[in-house]
């Protein structure tokens, strides 16, 4: 069964609009993580953002935000202003306590348009 | 230099055949993985290994075979490849298995094409 659903599978903006991403999980678990990873272009995976299951605070890194909330089980990715930069793949996942590995949803590619 | 390396970036070659992957990191992780990214994109957990043993084995295949002669290298031997083998096949390290505070690092990744 899928744990993690990303039901966007593409999204396209113009340069400077706001882009959402929806993350939805599905866990027993009461110990868990919660991950954002990019996928540019030219392909390699670079790490966004781990959550842990009891830190339910946003946060902010710049243009990108991230709101966490356990009682609808989802983890949403905010881009900010975009950039043509921001084009990419983006992939939540998600790790169960000592599962030691990550389950990925199945990714949204974001195209921003100058 | 580059944190976790991955030789070779592409890879084609005619089903049958017996290839290998090289990973290396540098990074003096206890952890290393293997992913496959399929066409769709779908990214999947195949291997990790731990202080150079066997953790997750993901119902590979056992044509798929991992070999970690130490902590800074996974590499990866596939035998008598198939159409279905051509993926993405992504190398990860940690510094160990608490991904609650240990961050995956992907390499670059290898584009495997079996014609």
């Amino acid at each position: 069964a899928q744990k993690v659903t990303q039901a966007q599978t593409e999204i396209s903006v113009v340069e400077k609009e706001d882009v959402t991403l929806d993350c939805v999980y599905e866990t027993r678990d009461t110990t868990y993580y919660l991950f954002w990873y990019k996928q540019p272009p030219s392909g390699e995976l670079v790490f966004l953002i781990r959550r842990n299951s009891f830190d339910e605070q946003n946060e902010i890194s710049g243009r990108y935000s991230w709101n966490f909330q356990k009682s609808t089980s989802s983890f949403n990715f905010t881009i900010t202003a975009s950039q043509v930069v921001d084009s990419a793949v983006y992939f939540c996942a998600l790790s169960e306590h000592g599962d030691y590995k990550l389950s990925f949803g199945a990714g949204t590619t974001v195209t921003v348009r100058a | 230099d580059t944190a976790v390396s991955q030789t070779p970036k592409y890879l084609v070659t005619q089903m049958g055949n017996d290839k290998s992957i090289k990973c290396e990191q540098n990074l003096g992780h206890d952890t290393m993985y293997w992913y496959k990214q399929d066409s769709k994109k779908f990214l999947k957990i195949m291997f990790s290994y731990n202080n150079k043993e066997l953790i997750i084995n993901e119902t590979v295949p056992n044509r798929f075979s991992p070999k970690s002669p130490d902590k800074a290298h996974l590499n990866l031997h596939i035998n008598s490849l198939e159409l279905g083998d051509s993926a993405v096949y992504f190398c990860a390290s940690s510094q160990g298995l608490a991904l609650g505070t240990d961050t995956q690092y992907f390499g670059p990744g290898t584009r495997l094409t079996v014609l």
